[in-house]
C-alpha cells in the first residue's frame, strides 16, 4: 500500500484554468503538507495542516486554496493557473509532537510521488 | 531557523565514500540534523537525523562535532544508484506541521559515475 498517495502525476493544462490536486495518507499522521518544487529543484513549503486546521501558509497567493477534508487528506486547488505556477507539487505527512510523546519519533517526513503540472 | 549552507554538486566514483558537509552556524538547542534523498521523479525520503556525535544506520552516517555548527552526511561506498539529490535540514523536528520541515533549498546533486 501507498503511504502517501497523490492524484493525478501529471497535469496539463491551458493558463486561466483551475484544477485540483488530490493527497492522501494512510499513515495515521496528523500533519500534512504541501510543497512546490521548480525547475531548479529548489523545494519550498507552501502549506501544512495539523488535524485539518491550517498551521503554515508561506505566502502563497490566494489562487492557492488547501482543503483538508479530515486528517488523511489535504486537496490542492489552484484558480486562475498562470505559467508560473508550473512545478511539481508533493504532498507529505508527518508524526509530530502532538501525537503523542515517542522518543523514536524522527518527526520525518512521508513524501508522495509528486504530481507534475505544466501550465501552457 | 537555522539556514543551512550545502555544496550545489559533487561528483563521485562508484565505490568510493561520499561526504558532503553543511553549514549550520545558527543551530538552536532543540534542533537536531536530518538529511534527506530525492531521486528524480520521485518524492524526498528521510535518511538519518541526528542531534550530536555520530549517527549511524544501514544506508549512511551522521557526524555532528562538538559545537554542531556543521555536519557531515558519510556514504560508504557509493553506487551509481546512490546518484540523487541530498538535503540537509536543521531545526526541531517535531513542531507540530513546521519546524525542519520548512527549509529545504536546493540540496547537494551527487551524481555517481562509473
Amino acid at each position: 500500500d501507498t503511504a502517501v498517495s497523490q492524484t493525478p502525476k501529471y497535469l496539463v493544462t491551458q493558463m486561466g484554468n483551475d484544477k485540483s490536486i488530490k493527497c492522501e495518507q494512510n499513515l495515521g499522521h496528523d500533519t500534512m503538507y504541501w510543497y512546490k518544487q521548480d525547475s531548479k529543484k529548489f523545494l519550498k513549503i507552501m502549506f501544512s495542516y495539523n488535524n485539518k486546521e491550517l498551521i503554515i501558509n508561506e505566502t502563497v497567493p490566494n489562487r492557492f486554496s488547501p482543503k483538508s477534508p479530515d486528517k488523511a487528506h489535504l486537496n490542492l486547488h489552484i484558480n486562475s493557473l498562470e505559467l508560473g505556477d508550473s512545478a511539481v507539487y508533493f504532498c507529505a505527512s508527518s508524526r509530530d509532537r502532538t501525537s503523542g510523546a515517542n522518543i523514536a519519533n524522527t518527526g520525518e517526513l512521508f513524501f508522495g510521488e509528486g504530481s507534475r503540472l505544466t501550465v501552457l | 531557523l537555522a539556514k543551512t549552507t550545502q555544496p550545489i554538486s559533487m561528483d563521485s566514483y562508484e565505490g568510493q565514500e561520499v561526504n558532503i558537509t553543511c553549514s549550520h552556524n545558527n543551530i538552536a538547542t532543540n534542533d537536531y540534523i536530518t538529511w534527506y534523498q530525492q531521486f528524480p521523479s520521485q518524492g524526498p525520503r528521510f535518511i538519518i537525523q541526528g542531534y550530536k556525535t555520530k549517527v549511524t544506520n544501514e544506508v549512511a552516517s551522521l557526524f555532528i562535532p562538538a559545537d554542531r555548527k556543521s555536519s557531515t552526511l558519510s556514504l560508504p561506498r557509493v553506487s551509481l544508484s546512490d546518484t540523487a539529490v541530498y538535503y540537509c535540514l536543521v531545526g526541531d523536528p517535531l513542531v507540530t506541521g513546521g519546524g525542519n520541515k520548512l527549509t529545504f533549498g536546493t540540496g547537494t546533486q551527487l551524481k555517481v559515475e562509473l
